[in-house]
């Protein structure tokens, strides 16, 4: 069974940090092309950025809103998806999702930003 | 910066057939932006239904459909469940960097 299981989530000062992991089970993660997905309290669905398979080159491609802040990045030998979230903004207050290509999707993890 | 834009909310009756559409502040939108649509209930995660503008996913009912008409991507739920009243989302790509739409909200009643 393909599963996503997201983790990390948590209250976070504004100008803080935090890492989210998404551990992936189920099928080869090592070819898979990896999004995070954000949706802000009783908001839409805002896409964050994607990484690809390291066969693909293992680029980045971020968001206007969080480039330069956030960081993708895997670890194919642990199965696990990561992002570093830095310098942190109250409009970063979001469920966090991470997807295969959108086909499958975690179960999400909270990240509330506040003082 | 593009802006993608649905329905806010629509309304069907049990049974019957509703469209929704995908607009992009950019243009018509065409199979290059591999239209995906994307289903969420109220306290679930999202679930994907439909991708590449009409391809299903195993687990895709055979009442949604997806296409391309008048310059937009559109999502098609023939024969409505009672269980398909959610938020649908499409989902577009811009050569690098997806961007979601407003979302649109089905109402069964």
């Amino acid at each position: 069974e393909v599963q996503l299981v997201e983790s990390g989530g948590g209250l976070v000062k504004p100008g803080g940090s935090l890492r989210l992991s998404c551990a992936a089970s189920g099928f080869t993660f090592s070819n898979a092309w990896m999004s995070w997905v954000r949706q802000a309290p009783g908001k839409g669905l805002e896409w964050v950025g994607r990484i690809k398979s390291k066969t693909d080159g293992g680029t980045t491609d971020y968001a206007a809103p969080v480039k330069g802040r956030f960081t993708i990045s895997r670890d194919d030998s642990k199965n696990t998806l990561y992002l570093q979230m830095n310098s942190l903004k109250i409009e970063d207050t979001a469920v966090y999702y991470c997807t295969t290509t959108f086909n499958t999707w975690g179960q999400g993890t909270l990240v509330t930003v506040s003082s | 910066q593009t802006v993608v834009t649905q329905e806010p909310s629509l309304t069907v009756s049990p049974g019957g057939t509703v469209t929704l559409t995908c607009a992009s502040s950019t243009g018509a939108v065409t199979s290059g932006y591999y239209p995906n649509w994307i289903q969420q209930k109220p306290g679930q995660a999202p679930r994907a239904l439909i991708y590449s503008t009409s391809q299903k996913h195993s687990w895709t009912p055979a009442r949604f459909s997806g296409s391309l008409t008048g310059g937009k991507a559109a999502l098609t739920l023939s024969g409505v469940q009672p269980e398909d009243e959610a938020e649908y989302y499409c989902l577009l790509y811009y050569g690098g960097a997806h961007v979601f739409g407003t979302g649109t909200k089905v109402t069964v009643l």
